[in-house]
């Protein structure tokens, strides 16, 4: 069965930082690209970063270019979100997926806010 | 950005009553993706390619359309339906998704 467990989330102020991670298991996890998708409260689904699965070529929406670095370790099958320079508009429930959207974890919540 | 608009928004059904929820992109795609995302639960892939249901979706369910304009169809609406229906397009990044339709039951 596939598993995908979110931790690292929490209550941050504006211009620090995070870092989520996310242990996979079920599955063969150096074969598969991964994904972050966010869920602001009461939003909509938003495609955050993706990571091919070698890790050598990621991909980011604009918004959060620059701040936030997808990362992931194959020999601990776990997938990485190195998020800085939080804003308050980066508040979110963030699932770890995998590359296709076809497994999602359980979600872990970032607020940003002093 | 490819924009995914959904409509309706909100809908109300009664048990047994056909529903058809839709999704309109803003530029052409090759295939439209919808997921299911229960209250506090987190989505899953319902439809992928259109019209290929994820493993454990009730044939009730179906999906269609092409180009910009894509649907997915509930036959017969059943309880364990309500939920938010999401569409979503690989076609052009970044990978985007519509605003969601919430699904109640009447």
């Amino acid at each position: 069965e596939v598993q995908l467990v979110e931790s690292g989330g929490g209550l941050v102020q504006p211009g620090r930082s995070l870092k989520l991670s996310c242990a996979a298991s079920g599955f063969t996890f150096s074969n598969y690209y991964m994904a972050w998708v966010r869920q602001a409260p009461t939003k909509g689904l938003e495609w955050v970063a993706s990571i091919t699965n070698s890790g050598g070529s990621t991909y980011y929406r604009d918004s959060v270019k620059g701040r936030f670095t997808i990362s992931r370790d194959n020999a601990k099958s776990t997938l990485y979100l190195q998020m800085d320079s939080l804003r308050s508009e980066d508040t979110a429930t963030y699932y770890c997926t995998t590359g296709s959207f076809d497994y999602w974890g359980q979600g872990v919540m970032v607020t940003v806010s002093s | 950005e490819i924009v995914l608009t959904q409509s309706p928004t909100t809908i109300a059904a009664s048990p047994g009553e056909k529903v058809t929820i839709t999704c309109r992109a803003s530029s052409s795609v090759s295939y439209m993706y919808w997921y299911q995302q229960k209250s506090g639960a987190s989505p899953k892939l319902w439809i992928y390619d259109t019209s290929k249901l994820a493993s454990g979706v009730p044939n009730r369910f179906s999906g269609s359309g092409s180009g910009t304009s894509y649907s997915l169809t509930i036959n017969t609406m059943e309880t364990e339906d309500a939920a938010t229906y999401y569409c979503q397009q690989w076609s052009s990044t970044p990978w985007t998704f519509g605003g969601g339709t919430k699904l109640e039951l009447k």
